[in-house]
């Protein structure tokens, strides 16, 4: 069946550092990608997303780009602040319209 | 426009109890897909549905089941609840089922506490 699978957490980085959180999917046919992250207390929001491959998504300077052939969609920042500090899901949506999540990266950003 | 709302916010609950919760989609948004989180096995689908009619279905048992309105507004129920009930439960809703790409708008979730 499908599935997204991304790196464990979590991940404690300083200031100003770059991130890499992994993501990589296995789904028949050309999913959509996405990345939703959740602030504490809060609900996913959508931070960017992918429809075809090759695409790349950007948000708040956060980037990710699908990759078919090696089917990856990992998330990076170059340069990370404190109110990043959240839980990342990578996420896709497969041909029959079914949304599957991988389990979270908890990113905590230390001044 | 008003974001996806979702009540109550927090539910406690015994064993064998049943819970009804519920998800006002974003206006005009005529899916609703629902998804149980906790910490162990992330997101899960529970269920979707769009114009009244459940269009997916993930692998939960029977006694998990919704329902949607004719205003899309949307409602969940677990009957004879059990401890592994305990978890966040967050709804979604997108403006169209079909177009294949669309984006799904999270509410912040009912944490239902299962004693």
């Amino acid at each position: 069946g499908d599935s997204v699978t991304q790196m464990e957490g979590p991940v404690t980085l300083s200031e100003e550092a770059f991130l890499t959180i992994n993501c990589t999917y296995t789904a028949t046919g050309y999913p959509s990608l996405f990345w939703y992250v959740q602030y504490p207390g809060e609900g996913l929001q959508l931070l960017l997303k992918a429809t075809k491959a090759d695409d790349k998504g950007s948000n708040k300077g956060f980037e990710a780009t699908y990759r078919k052939e090696t089917t990856s969609f990992h998330l990076e920042k170059g340069s990370v602040q404190v109110s990043d500090s959240a839980v990342y899901f990578c996420a896709l949506r497969n041909t029959g319209n079914q949304f599957y999540f991988g389990t979270g990266t908890s990113l905590t950003v230390i001044p | 426009k008003a974001g996806v709302t979702q009540t109550p916010r927090y539910l406690i609950k015994t064993r064998g109890q049943q819970v009804t919760l519920s998800c006002s989609p974003i206006s005009g948004h005529r899916s609703v897909s629902w998804y149980q989180q906790t910490p162990g096995q992330g997101l899960q689908f529970l269920f979707e549905y769009f114009s009244e009619t459940q269009r997916n279905k993930g692998n939960f048992p029977g006694r998990f089941s919704g329902r949607q309105f004719s205003n899309s507004r949307s409602e969940m129920n677990v009957s004879t609840l059990e401890l592994g009930d305990s978890a966040l439960y967050l709804c979604a809703s997108s403006l169209e089922r079909g177009l294949g790409q669309e984006t799904q708008y999270f509410g912040p979730g009912t944490r239902l506490l299962v004693l």
